[in-house]
């Protein structure tokens, strides 16, 4: 069975304060990785694609990464404008396009 | 926002009742899916379909049905609602590899 592990739970940091949200999966065979956003009261909004260890994408002050293992979702110098629940998913080789998801982390950024 | 739309986006209704939630898409992309989402959960997946009259279930799919008589819209129905049915439902509509998501409908059975 597939398995998504998101951590940490919750984040704060400080406008300016670099750091890093984990994603740690469990599959059979990875057809890929998902990142998405998720604003209160929204619906998910997609970010990246990632499907081979190794892989990066970037898009503003965001940058995702790829392991065998697990993936990071990198942030630089955040702004209060990236404070949002960011969710991870995998789809599996075998599961005709279902993404198991993550719980998610919920970022604060604060001036 | 993909061109999706759910219908309603807000809904109280009373336990045992039936229930349509819709899920409608300008685009006429093959893969529609159902979520919903949970504190502590996450999203899971209800049904999904592949195309006209073809769906299948998903992690969570007791107490729900779900039918696709064209290629725009995707209906879930709970057939006679129970509290534990009380979530955000998302659809969802796959474009190449990623899936794309709807707004969400709040549902609440009281």
């Amino acid at each position: 069975e597939d398995q998504v592990t998101q951590s940490p739970e919750a984040l704060r940091l400080q406008e300016g304060e670099s750091s890093s949200l984990n994603c740690s999966y469990t599959v059979s065979g990875l057809r890929g990785l998902f990142w998405y956003r998720q604003d209160p009261g929204k619906g998910p909004e997609f970010l990246f694609t990632l499907y081979s260890a190794g892989e990066e994408k970037e898009k503003e002050r965001l940058k995702a990464t790829l392991t065998k293992k697990e993936s990071f979702l990198h942030i630089t110098a955040p702004k209060p404008e990236d404070s949002a629940t960011y969710l991870c998913a995998v789809q599996d080789t075998g599961t005709a396009s279902k993404l198991t998801f993550g719980t998610g982390t919920r970022l604060q950024v604060t001036l | 926002d993909a061109g999706i739309t759910q219908s309603p986006r807000h809904k109280v209704t009373e336990t045992g009742t039936p229930v349509t939630l819709r899920c409608h898409q300008t685009e006429n992309h093959r893969y529609m899916y159902w979520y919903r989402q949970d504190p502590g959960h996450g999203l899971r997946l209800i049904h999904y379909s592949y195309g006209v009259k073809d769906t299948d279930k998903g992690e969570v799919s007791d107490g729900y049905s779900v039918s696709r008589s064209k290629t725009e819209d995707f209906l879930l129905t709970l057939e006679s609602a129970t509290s534990s049915q009380t979530s955000v439902y998302f659809c969802a509509i796959r474009v190449a590899t990623e899936a794309f998501f709807g707004q969400g409908t709040r549902l609440t059975v009281v």
